[in-house]
Order: structure tokens, then C-alpha cells, then sequence
């Protein structure tokens, strides 16, 4: 079975300060995408970044990168130079190449203080 | 602007009464998917649809039922809403074309409450 494990429920981060947000997951799939979504308190789930299981280089997209470790199958979050806007729920998900099944993990909730 | 369009964002229901939620996307998508979000547990799958009229259970599809008639329209059916499915319903989609990197666009959500 997949399991996505996100192991801090709550998180807090001084404003322009870095974060990291974990996510480890468990599959024996060969090939498996790794995406990020933020879900802001209008409810909306936001994608935000996505590493594929044979991207050998880092995924980044502005102030969002991720930590890949394929052998500790793990893909944390960097969130650089947060902003008062990235307090939100951050969950990480996994895609299978089987039915196009997503499974999330449980989420972090991340407060930017002023 | 592609969208994914849930039909309510608050609802309000009465145990025993029979619920409807309706999700609309216009990307021509072939995948769409209900989820159930509760604290503490993230989301959680009801049932999936990859086309018209095909549908999957996921991890939770007790007392839901779904409909699939149009490729741009997929229902959640709660026969008789209990107290215990006041929850977040989250309706996504996604495209077929390719396999495990296709991300899943999701709509603004509707949180049901049954008293």
C-alpha cells in the first residue's frame, strides 16, 4: 500500500525567514510523481511543485524548491523568504502510474509570523 | 481561466436527507475524483471516475454513490447524509493522457454540515 507521511501537523516561520516542510512516502512503484499543493483558508488546493521518481536534479519553481532523496524516500519542501500569504495547509502527494491515483499525506500547517 | 467548479461552498443538511454535490470542470478532462477531508487525516478518496459512466471506488465509498453522466460533470450522492460524513468535499481532475506526473486540479471545495 502507498503512505505518504507528513510528520509536523503545525509549523511556524518568521517572515523573509526559510522553511523546510517534510513528507517521506513508501511505495515499491518504479515510476511515481511527487507533488506539493497548498490549501489557503479559502479552501482552494493550490499546486505549487512537482518531481517525477527519475528527475535526477531538484525540482524549483521560485521560492519553492524540494529536497528529493530518492533513497530515503523523502521530498521536503523549501519554502525561501516566506511571506505573510504562505501561512496555509502544505500537503504532499504521490501519483502512481496505475488509475492516475493520488494519495496525500496528512499536512503541515505553516504560520508566517510578522 | 481552467477551472474546476463545485456548485456550493457551505451546505447545510438534515440527517436522512438525500445530498447532492456537483462538480463541473471545463478541461476536457478524463479523470475526476471526489475527496473527503477531515483534520487529522488529510484526504481521503470516495470514488473516482476515468469516463463517462465508469466509476471506482476509492478508500472510503460507504454511504456515497456517484454519477457520471457528461465527461465535464461528476455527482456525489449521499443517500442519507449521517452526521458522521459533516466533512470537506473536495471534487479534482486531471487528464489521462499521460500517467503518474499529471497533477490534479481541484475545485474550491463545499463544506457539508449534517445536524
Amino acid at each position: 500500500a502507498q503512505k505518504i507521511t507528513q510528520t509536523q501537523p503545525g509549523m511556524f516561520v518568521q517572515e523573509k525567514e526559510a522553511v523546510t516542510l517534510d513528507c517521506t512516502y513508501d511505495t515499491s512503484d518504479q515510476s511515481y510523481g511527487l507533488f506539493w499543493y497548498k490549501q489557503p483558508s479559502s479552501g482552494e488546493m493550490i499546486f505549487l511543485i512537482y518531481q517525477g521518481s527519475y528527475d535526477e536534479q531538484n525540482a524549483t519553481e521560485g521560492r519553492y524548491s524540494l529536497n528529493f532523496q530518492k533513497a530515503r524516500k523523502s521530498t521536503n519542501l523549501v519554502i525561501s523568504a516566506s511571506q505573510l500569504g504562505d501561512s496555509a495547509m502544505y500537503f504532499c502527494a504521490m501519483g502512481r502510474n496505475t488509475g492516475n491515483q493520488f494519495y496525500f499525506g496528512t499536512g503541515t500547517s505553516l504560520t508566517v509570523i510578522p | 481561466d481552467v477551472k474546476v467548479t463545485q456548485s456550493s461552498r457551505y451546505l447545510v443538511k438534515r440527517t436522512g436527507e438525500k445530498v447532492f454535490l456537483e462538480c463541473v470542470q471545463d478541461m476536457d478532462h478524463e479523470n475526476m475524483f471526489w475527496y473527503r477531508q477531515d483534520p487529522g487525516l488529510g484526504l481521503r478518496l470516495i470514488y473516482f471516475s476515468y469516463d463517462v459512466k465508469m466509476k471506482e471506488k476509492g478508500d472510503i465509498p460507504e454511504g456515497y454513490s456517484v454519477s457520471r453522466e457528461k465527461k465535464e460533470r461528476f455527482s456525489l450522492i449521499l443517500e442519507s447524509a449521517s452526521t458522521n460524513q459533516t466533512s470537506m468535499y473536495l471534487c479534482a481532475s486531471s487528464s489521462r493522457n499521460r500517467g503518474y506526473d499529471e497533477k490534479l486540479f481541484f475545485g474550491s471545495g463545499t463544506q457539508l454540515s449534517v445536524l
